[in-house]
């Protein structure tokens, strides 16, 4: 069966630090995978999603970028974070092509900029 | 792009009162839309999905319509009970763009 895995659980950096979140997926190849925020109280934002290997695709502009070294792991990074980088961060996957399925959400990071 | 439109934001039933929100979507070629729960502090996990060519759903107390017409969908849950009680987002999608869009969610409180 598929899992995902995403590290860390809470994380506590301050501002101007740099940042790196990864997430893993097990039992599924070529997977779409994608990252979201989510600030307290509220919805979910899509930051990046990637169909593929190099293959990003930003729908935030920010100062956070992803990155896909692997077919199933998927790196969100900052160099400098913002107080307003602060939330509740979820990476989710996929199956790839036009299959209609859910995504999987990992279990998140909660992220808190001091 | 795609937009989604979640109504209500908040929502309060007592127990064993139904309960629907309705999503509406933008984009004809959506043709996959997923329902997520989430309860405080966990991640998103799917309740119900449902897919174009389909009206309607059901999973016991979970039932899942669809008007491909109006473009609008919508999630009925039956006998409500306290532990339904979460945030539930609904979803468009296209499945050969690759993308989701979520509505903005729905607080579901389920008064004992």
């Amino acid at each position: 069966s598929q899992t995902i895995h995403q590290w860390p659980a809470t994380l506590v950096q301050p501002v101007g630090s740099p940042l790196s979140l990864e997430c893993t997926v097990e039992g599924t190849s070529n997977p779409n995978l994608y990252w979201y925020r989510q600030a307290a109280g509220r919805g979910l934002q899509l930051l990046f999603y990637s169909v593929g290997i190099g293959q990003i695709s930003s729908e935030v502009p920010q100062n956070l970028s992803a990155s896909r070294p692997q077919d199933r792991q998927f790196i969100l990074s900052s160099k400098k974070l913002l107080l307003s980088d602060s939330g509740f961060y979820l990476c989710a996957w996929k199956g790839g092509g036009a299959e209609r399925s859910p995504q999987h959400f990992g279990d998140g990071t909660r992220l808190s900029i001091l | 792009g795609e937009n989604v439109e979640q109504h209500p934001s908040t929502l309060s039933v007592q127990e064993g009162d139904s309960a629907v929100i309705k999503c509406t979507y933008s984009d004809s070629a959506s043709n996959y839309f997923p329902w997520y729960k989430q309860e405080l502090g966990k991640r998103p996990q799917l309740i119900i999905d449902i897919r174009s060519n389909v009206g309607e759903k059901k999973d016991q107390r979970i039932a899942v319509t669809l008007n491909k017409t109006a473009k609008h969908f919508s999630l009925h849950i039956t006998e409500t009970q306290p532990e339904d009680s979460a945030v539930y987002f609904c979803a468009a999608i296209v499945t050969n763009a690759g993308k989701s869009t979520f509505g903005d969610g729905t607080t579901l409180t389920v008064k004992p």
